[in-house]
């Protein structure tokens, strides 16, 4: 059980454009999201956290208008990057609760932004 | 904030040999995890602590949830090549978000 859909795994897009990358609970249901992004080399660090139907809650220095979050369902979440750059360039991961403690992790999406 | 620190940060070892990591936080957690990252991979859950005090095996890895809570260990015994990657504590209170170290890179030497 708690499997998780992320993708796409992997995609190159062009400055300003935008990417939408969605999330999956496909056996259960995730009252609570949240999104990772990890730079290279580096740990896992929070973005935001977002309850089905409620607005997300964002982690100081994350632009809630440049990383739009729509949780709408309790199977399905997604992170819009608007207007990407170069430097929003990351691996984003996310990970829905399933239960109280039930942590499970997407595979991931490797973000190029050329 | 919660911080977490890993040690070592990187390790180089021969197949067969033992191997063991540590994580320590300035606060306390209710909940260790550790993870195990593989390059272009999310991250996957190796063991999961819930109780201080707590040694919970998988396999050929063993992990302790620490006495005051602000710490834990993973040994993993007679690695193999395929236990390269990075492996992550990360550690959370209920119903909030996990925090991550900043990871520990593992080399298996043939």
């Amino acid at each position: 059980g708690a499997v998780v859909s992320q993708h796409p795994s992997r995609v190159i897009c062009k400055s300003g454009t935008s990417v939408k990358i969605e999330c999956r609970s496909l056996d259960f249901q995730a009252t609570t999201m949240f999104w990772y992004r990890q730079f290279p080399k580096q740990s896992l660090m929070l973005m935001a956290t977002s309850n089905e139907g409620s607005k997300a809650t964002y982690e100081q220095g994350v632009e809630k208008d440049k990383f739009l979050i729509n949780h709408a369902s309790l199977t399905l979440s997604t992170l819009t990057v608007t207007s990407a750059h170069p430097e929003d360039s990351s691996f984003y991961i996310c990970s829905p609760m399933h239960g109280n403690y039930g942590y499970t992790f997407g595979s991931g999406t490797r973000l190029t932004v050329v | 904030g919660q911080q977490l620190n890993q040690s070592p940060q990187s390790m180089f070892i021969q197949e067969g040999e033992d191997v063991s990591m540590n994580c320590t936080s300035s606060s306390i957690f209710n909940t260790w995890l550790w993870y195990k990252q593989d390059p272009g991979e999310g991250p996957v859950l190796l063991i999961a602590l819930y109780k201080a005090g707590e040694l919970t095996s998988n396999g050929r890895l063993t992990a302790q949830f620490g006495i005051t809570r602000k710490d834990s260990f993973l040994n993993i015994s007679a690695s193999i090549p395929s236990d390269v990657g990075i492996y992550f504590c990360a550690g959370n209170n209920y119903g909030q978000n996990f925090v991550f170290g900043p990871g520990t890179r593992l080399s298996v030497l043939p």
